[in-house]
């Protein structure tokens, strides 16, 4: 199975600064048709999660521009530029190249 | 506007057996993949099954492979999810999510797997 090794577990942010968090798969996730299958996802407290960057890089429906994804092979960053208190709660990777998928354990992000 | 709707969770006794089901509307059903994610109270994500626009093929982790049946219904646009032989590591609120890419998620339904 591939693993992913997301950091922080925990990532303490100023309202208004930037945060950065890590996503690392055990194998490339570069699909045989050459599209690689990595997403990135915010839980709110009390919700579900959703999406937020699809493939890497594309921001999903609605997502701000403050949202980025960058990366390719086996490393991944996710970066929020000018965090909002609506950004705060739990971030997940998610590989969709290999079976069985999976998660990155997660990241919470919470206020300074 | 893309809903996705899940129902039949509840307490259930371990080796016994409990059907999901998840209704979606606001899209064209029988386009996408369909799969189920659950979460452990207080833990993470975890991926338990996935399926074909057509129903054709379905794909499962091991923790999950031979208990579980993921199946649906396009004409009535409808998801399910068969658990048997339940176990308390099963227990989890499950949620039904749409498109390679987990695109939308419902609200979830516990399920609980206790004596």
């Amino acid at each position: 199975d591939v693993v992913m090794t997301q950091t922080p577990v925990s990532l303490p942010v100023s309202l208004g600064g930037q945060a950065s968090i890590s996503c690392r798969s055990s194998q490339s996730l570069v699909h045989s048709n050459g599209n690689t299958y990595l997403h990135w996802y915010l839980q709110k407290p009390g919700q579900s999660p959703q999406l937020l960057i699809y493939r890497v890089s594309n921001r999903f429906s609605g997502v701000p521009d403050r949202f980025s994804g960058s990366g390719s092979g086996t490393d991944f960053t996710l970066k929020i530029s000018r965090v909002e208190p609506e950004d705060l709660g739990d971030y997940y990777c998610l590989q969709s190249t290999h079976f069985p998928f999976t998660f990155g354990s997660g990241t919470k992000l919470e206020i300074k | 506007e893309v809903q996705l709707v899940e129902t039949g969770g509840g307490l259930v006794q371990p080796g016994r057996s409990l059907k999901l089901s998840c209704v979606a509307s606001g899209f064209t059903f029988n386009n996408y993949w369909m799969s189920w994610t659950r979460q452990a109270p207080g833990k993470g994500l975890e991926w338990v099954a996935s399926i074909t626009n057509s129903g054709g093929s379905t794909y499962y982790p091991d923790s999950v492979k031979g208990r579980f049946t993921i199946s649906r219904d396009n004409a009535q646009n409808t998801l399910y999810l068969q658990m048997n032989s339940l176990r308390s590591e099963d227990t989890a609120t499950y949620y039904c999510t749409s498109g390679n890419w987990f695109a939308y998620w419902g609200q979830g339904t516990l399920v609980t797997v206790s004596s």
